[in-house]
Formats: structure tokens, sequence, C-alpha cells
């Protein structure tokens, strides 16, 4: 069984630059949540798609935008990257309905994002 | 203030001693709590859930859930050196659907 998988691995970009990142939820899992982790600190969420719209939405600017597709694979881009957007980036994903309330994570291995 | 505050770290126990780790939480919608373990490098893993107020045992690991105090904690009996890691607490906001994580404890378990 499939667990989240995430790509890519690691990143370096550039300051000003574009990035997406991807995410294939768990076998039998269509909610996919974002989370932004940096050092030293706890995931912090980016926002969650189900049924391919975004349903949720955490303190993040709008340089921040995803999408879902519909084998409920997820897509997150970030624009006009700043420094202060390095960190690890986490793909979360739980089964829709009683899953969605009750929560109870599964996490991909992240993308670790530099930006230089 | 910080939604969830957990005790501040490092924690350091010998082999075989009980961990306690400790967690408090503002949002009253927070319905389900979560403990993940996260080690250095790697993405959290879910170790414990609670639904209830009161205590949950599996295995080594006990958590504990008061709501009324907006508080809930994580034992760790018989800690092992592999226990080493830093241990999230995830209340769950059941009508939001969303998960908010406190920075984590970091234990040592020191053979």
């Amino acid at each position: 069984d499939a667990g989240v998988t995430q790509s890519p691995t690691h990143l370096i970009k550039t300051r000003g630059q574009q990035v997406t990142l991807r995410c294939s939820p768990k076998s039998g899992h269509d909610t996919v949540s974002w989370y932004q982790q940096a050092l030293g600190q706890g995931p912090q969420f980016i926002f969650q798609y189900y049924e391919e719209e975004e349903r949720q939405r955490g303190n993040f600017p709008d340089r921040f935008s995803g999408h879902q597709f519909p084998n409920y694979s997820s897509e997150l881009n970030v624009n006009a990257l700043l420094l202060g957007d390095s960190a690890l980036y986490l793909c979360a994903s739980t089964p829709s309905g009683q899953g969605i309330r009750m929560g109870g994570y599964t996490f991909g291995s992240g993308t670790r994002l530099t930006v230089v | 203030q910080k939604e969830v505050e957990q005790n501040s770290g490092p924690l350091s126990v010998p082999e075989g001693a009980i961990a306690s780790l400790n967690c408090t939480y503002s949002d009253r919608g927070s319905q389900s709590f979560f403990w993940y373990r996260q080690y250095s490098g790697k993405s959290p893993e879910l170790i414990m859930s609670i639904y209830s107020n009161g205590d949950k045992e599996d295995g080594r690991f006990t958590a504990q859930l008061n709501k009324a105090s907006q508080y809930v904690s994580l034992l760790i009996r018989d800690s092992q050196p592999s226990d080493s890691a830093t241990y999230l607490c995830a209340p769950h906001n059941t009508n939001a659907g969303k998960s908010t994580f406190g920075d984590g404890t970091t234990l040592t378990v020191k053979p």
C-alpha cells in the first residue's frame, strides 16, 4: 500500500523564482493538506484540498497557491520566492468525510526547499 | 500566545525511565488530539490519537486528555534510545477539519 509520495525531495531556488511541489495521497485518501515547517518549528497549515477545491486556508499570502487533480494528487505553487520560504514542505492526506472531521494525517517525506 | 504550547525542551531521560510530554491548546473547537513523532530530518509520524477525556494506552504510550483544562499529555514508559525524537502535539478542529501543531518537544533517551 503506497503511502504519501512527494516530489522532489530537495530543491534549491533563487529569490524571485517560482516553484511547484507535487504530492500523491495515500491510496484510499482523497483529501490533501499542505504544511510548511521551518527549522525548529512545528508544521504550519497552508491549505487543504478536497474535491479539487481549496477548502481551508491558513495565514499564508496569495503567493502560495495550489491545485488538486481528479486523481486526488495535488500541487503547491509558490511565486516570487523569498528567503523566508526556505522550509520543509509537507503533504498530508486523510480520507474524506469522517477522516476530515476526526483528523489524523499520513505525511509524505516532504520537500526541502532552499531559497538563496 | 501560540494556539498550541508544548513544554520547552530539550527533555533528557535515562533509558527505562518515564518521559512526560505536555501540551496546552486554546482552540475549544478542537475535539480530536494527536501526537506525532518526528525523527531528525524526517517527516512526522502519527503515534497516538485521543478523542475523549481520560487516558488511552497503546503499548508503552499513554495519552491523557482533559478538555476542560485544555490539556493533553503523552507518557512514554520504559523509554528507549529509539524514542529519541521531537514529539508534536496536534489538536484537530473538527469543524474546520484541520490540525494545528505545537513546536514540539525534543526528547533524548540516554543509554
